[in-house]
């Protein structure tokens, strides 16, 4: 598609269930990155794959966070044993070509929300 | 550690006032330097972006910013702003992973443009 699609707009979990978010990068984009978004302003890169191949995972949390790219199916970032401090929005971004220039399209973003 | 510091969280203006956000990073090397706007209610847009070349890049909607490398500054302005212009502006950088790779955003905490009728 030529946007960056997130599923879904808005995700509500209790602490201590699994959440699972989506992200369908633009048609033709080799890069998809993760950020997440606390407290409206703070972004915090967390995890980038070149196709399906992790690319930098530098900022993913080292327990309960995971992320996948799979030929054919959206990306997803899954986080398991939610935590409160884990409410944000995540959003997802693409680019493509390996030059530093290239700019990132974002997504909507998920808002997690953890009870 | 790479970071971007935006200068002005919070910035009030009235129409056709002239704008000015600061942008500074940190890091020696070679950069590019985004600007981004997320309008209420909307995802995050690319204003502008620095990647070689002419240091005055002109963007969308009548924006340009200014690279200028021994301030690391990358500021960026409008002369005459509008109530639409009303939306949370981030400036990003590119930290360098490997050369000539496409690399992750560092992201200034944003600033708050509310612009009165």
């Amino acid at each position: 598609g030529e946007e960056v699609a997130q599923t879904p707009k808005h995700l509500v979990r209790g602490e201590g269930q699994k959440a699972k978010l989506y992200c369908a990068p633009i048609k033709g984009h080799s890069y998809v990155f993760w950020y997440q978004q606390v407290l409206k302003n703070e972004f915090k890169f967390l995890i980038s794959f070149q196709n399906e191949n992790v690319f930098d995972e530098t900022g993913m949390p080292k327990e309960r966070f995971s992320a996948k790219c799979l030929p054919n199916s959206p990306c997803s970032l899954e986080i398991q044993a939610t935590k409160l401090e884990d409410s944000a929005v995540y959003f997802c971004a693409s680019s493509q070509g390996t030059l530093g220039g290239q700019p990132q399209h974002f997504g909507d973003g998920t808002r997690l929300s953890i009870l | 550690a790479q970071s971007v510091s935006q200068h002005n969280h919070h910035v009030i203006l009235s129409e056709a006032a002239s704008l000015e956000l600061g942008c500074n990073y940190s890091y020696g090397g070679t950069v590019n330097l985004f600007w981004y706007v997320q309008y209420p209610g909307q995802h995050l847009q690319l204003l502008l972006k620095y990647f070689s070349g002419d240091p005055l890049v002109k963007g969308i909607k009548g924006f340009e910013a200014e690279f200028i490398k021994s301030k690391f500054s990358f500021n960026l302005r409008k002369p005459s702003v509008q109530w639409s212009d009303t939306a949370e502006y981030f400036c990003a950088v590119n930290a360098p992973l490997r050369a000539g790779n496409n690399r992750k955003l560092i992201w200034g905490l944003g600033t708050s443009l509310a612009v009165n009728p």
